[in-house]
């Protein structure tokens, strides 16, 4: 079982603020991925990557970016957040087996 | 294109009663299947998965899920269920030439009531 960690778990703050939400796994896990999930909602895959420098988007377009610099983290960053960006934000890593294994996940209100 | 629905949006039972979730996939190769569960307010936990071999499988928690290729299913069981069992319940498929990604179905809500 993978340890994946995800910080602030909530964060409030108000439209036009730069946000970065973090993710680490310590399970060498290459691939890495983000969902955005609104609540009761199914997850929509919004950014993912096969290992460092390895960055792609997911099947929901999304206005954030991200990146991969080391192996055991995968930031997520909103440059001006707005309400529109309210939302669950979960992160998750996968070993050779596809098997994705999730962190407890962000919940981001914008004002 | 793969894809996942799970017909059942909201389903209530009752404590110590049976369950059994539905999932049908489509995926042109063969799929690798899952069920994760998800609380209030936190991440998906992996209940079981299913690569090949031995078309029942079984999970944590008491759960078991049995593969029909030839009804592109993967449902989800649990003989009994307890209040703790309450949650959302997302079957998700992927496969060799997903290169990771995963298809999630959209969900089902499980109430229990004493």
């Amino acid at each position: 079982e993978a340890d994946i960690y995800q910080t602030p778990r909530y964060l409030v703050i108000g439209t036009g603020k730069k946000i970065t939400l973090e993710c680490s796994q310590t399970m060498g896990h290459d691939k890495m991925y983000w969902y955005q999930q609104d609540p009761g909602m199914e997850l929509h895959l919004i950014h993912y990557s096969y290992g460092v420098n390895s960055t792609e988007k997911g099947d929901l377009s999304s206005e954030s970016t991200v990146s991969r610099i080391r192996t055991e983290h995968f930031p997520l960053t909103l440059e001006s957040a707005r309400p529109s960006h309210t939302s669950q934000y979960l992160c998750a890593s996968s070993e050779y087996t596809d098997t994705q294994y999730f962190g407890p996940g962000t919940r981001l209100t914008v004002l | 294109a793969q894809s996942v629905t799970q017909p059942d949006i909201h389903i209530t039972v009752s404590e110590g009663a049976s369950l059994e979730l539905r999932c049908n996939y489509s995926y042109g190769a063969t799929p690798y299947l899952f069920w994760y569960v998800q609380s209030p307010g936190q991440g998906l936990q992996l209940l079981l998965k299913y690569f090949s071999g031995d078309t029942l499988v079984q999970g944590i928690k008491g759960f078991e899920a049995e593969f029909k290729r030839s009804q592109s299913s993967f449902n989800l069981r649990k003989p009994s269920v307890h209040w703790s069992d309450a949650a959302e319940y997302f079957c998700a498929v992927g496969g060799a030439d997903s290169w990771g990604k995963l298809q999630f179905g959209a969900g089902t809500q499980v109430v229990v009531t004493p």
